[in-house]
């Protein structure tokens, strides 16, 4: 069976500093993968998605990056945190677009 | 944007009544999904309808579509204190990416 890791869960970063969240997807091979941002009691933002490694597709404009450096690992990154980046980030992957997306337990990040 | 509108944006209701939610979206879709979210978890992907269809069933879950009002409606039958979560339609249109509504926070009273 699939499943689908992020880390960490919790995060606290001074404003500045850098980010590095991971996520990772075990039991299938070339899945198209997404990163969201969940504002609180809010919807999701798609972010980034991936249709494979190396292929990273930008939603909006932002001070955050994405790589997939393996087939199955996407990486969300910052060099410089903004207060504004606080939040929830949620990994997903789908066996192709317009799928049922898969969601990991996200990662909830603090900005002090 | 091509994004789903829940209705209501919360709801509270007694354990064993029916509770119904509305989706809005605003353009032609390939399908359009349900999703749940537990308090600070991922979200769970629930039921998924086609364009061609009217209506599906998953256990106590049924889901409605209509394309021609561009709506769709998730109805839980005999809900259950469990049932407390936030519930999300999803779009798939032709061209774009899924796009999230801003969900119904369903609360079932014991």
């Amino acid at each position: 069976s699939q499943t689908i890791h992020q880390w960490p869960a919790t995060l606290v970063q001074p404003v500045g500093s850098p980010l590095s969240l991971e996520c990772t997807v075990e039991g299938t091979s070339n899945p198209n993968l997404y990163w969201y941002r969940q504002a609180a009691g809010r919807g999701l933002q798609l972010l980034f998605y991936s249709v494979g490694i190396g292929q990273i597709s930008s939603e909006v404009p932002q001070n955050l990056s994405a790589s997939r450096p393996q087939d199955r690992q996407f990486i969300l990154s910052s060099k410089k945190l903004l207060l504004s980046d606080s939040g929830f980030y949620l990994c997903a992957w789908a066996r192709e677009r317009g799928q049922p997306q898969h969601f990991g337990d996200g990662t909830r990040l603090s900005i002090l | 944007s091509q994004q789903g509108e829940e209705d209501p944006q919360a709801l509270s209701i007694q354990e064993g009544e029916n509770a119904t939610m509305n989706c809005s979206y605003k353009t032609s879709i390939n399908n359009l999904q349900w999703y749940r979210q537990n308090s600070g978890r991922g979200l769970v992907h629930l039921i998924l309808i086609r364009s061609n269809e009217r209506e599906k069933h998953s256990g106590r879950l049924r889901v409605t579509l209509d394309t021609s009002k561009k709506s769709s409606s998730l109805l839980i039958t005999a809900s259950r204190a469990a049932d407390t979560a936030s519930y999300f339609c999803a779009t798939d249109a032709p061209g774009n990416q899924f796009y999230f509504g801003t969900g119904t926070s369903l609360t079932v009273i014991p």
